[in-house]
């Protein structure tokens, strides 16, 4: 079965700009999370998906949004990028909705000048 | 919010020797999970502990669970070079709706 697959690996952008990450989870998997992760703040959970409707969201502004198709594939959208939004940007999926065991892809890595 | 703190947040030591690393959490949890990262990776599920449960072992893994102390701990068998990694404990909320993650311990085993 193939992993979580996440699109671009690396980005660089400028502040201001805006910026879509892609996941694709591995079939059959239903729930899809995204999280940041960063040297000081370490990994930090940004929000759930789960049959295309957000579940649950973790304490970022509201220029961090999300969205989940009917095949299960999830985009991240950043606008207004600032310089403090430079991380990796992981995706996990997983069978169930919650705190489950979560399959992560490989990340993207997201530099914002 | 409830995090998982893990200790030590580095650790050295040689192949073969065993690795014991801690986690800490604030509040009662649905569940406990241990990752491990290589070098700015994708995180690898490596165990699921139940709040119900006191120890599981997973290969050279071994992880105990004490709710009454908010307390885990990973051991690590024989390790390998290979093991070198970033390792997170990771907590839910009772209601088990989001996963937290703590810093990370980084371990290094040398050949």
């Amino acid at each position: 079965k193939a992993g979580v697959t996440q699109t671009p690996r690396y980005l660089i952008k400028t502040r201001g700009q805006q910026v879509t990450l892609s996941c694709s989870p591995i079939s059959g998997h239903r729930s899809v999370s995204w999280y940041q992760q960063t040297p000081g703040q370490g990994l930090q959970f940004l929000f759930e998906y789960f049959s295309e409707t957000q579940r649950n969201k973790g304490n970022f502004p509201g220029r961090f949004s999300g969205r989940q198709f009917s095949n299960s594939r999830s985009e991240m959208n950043v606008s207004t990028l600032e310089l403090g939004d430079s991380a990796l940007y992981l995706c996990a999926s997983s069978l169930k909705q919650g705190a489950y065991e979560q399959y992560f892809g490989p990340g993207t890595r997201l530099t914002v000048t | 919010s409830q995090q998982g703190e893990e200790d030590p947040q580095a650790l050295s030591i040689q192949e073969g020797e065993n690795a014991t690393m801690n986690c800490s959490y604030k509040t009662s949890i649905n569940n406990l999970q241990w990752y491990r990262q290589n070098s700015g990776r994708g995180l690898v599920h490596l165990i699921l502990i139940r709040s119900n449960e006191r120890e599981k072992h997973s290969g050279r893994l071994r992880v105990t669970l004490d709710t009454s102390k908010k307390s885990s701990s990973l051991l690590i068998t024989a390790s390998r070079a290979a093991d070198t990694a970033s390792y997170f404990c990771a907590t839910s909320d009772q209601a088990g709706t989001a996963l937290i993650f703590g810093k990370g311990t980084t371990l290094s085993v040398s050949s």
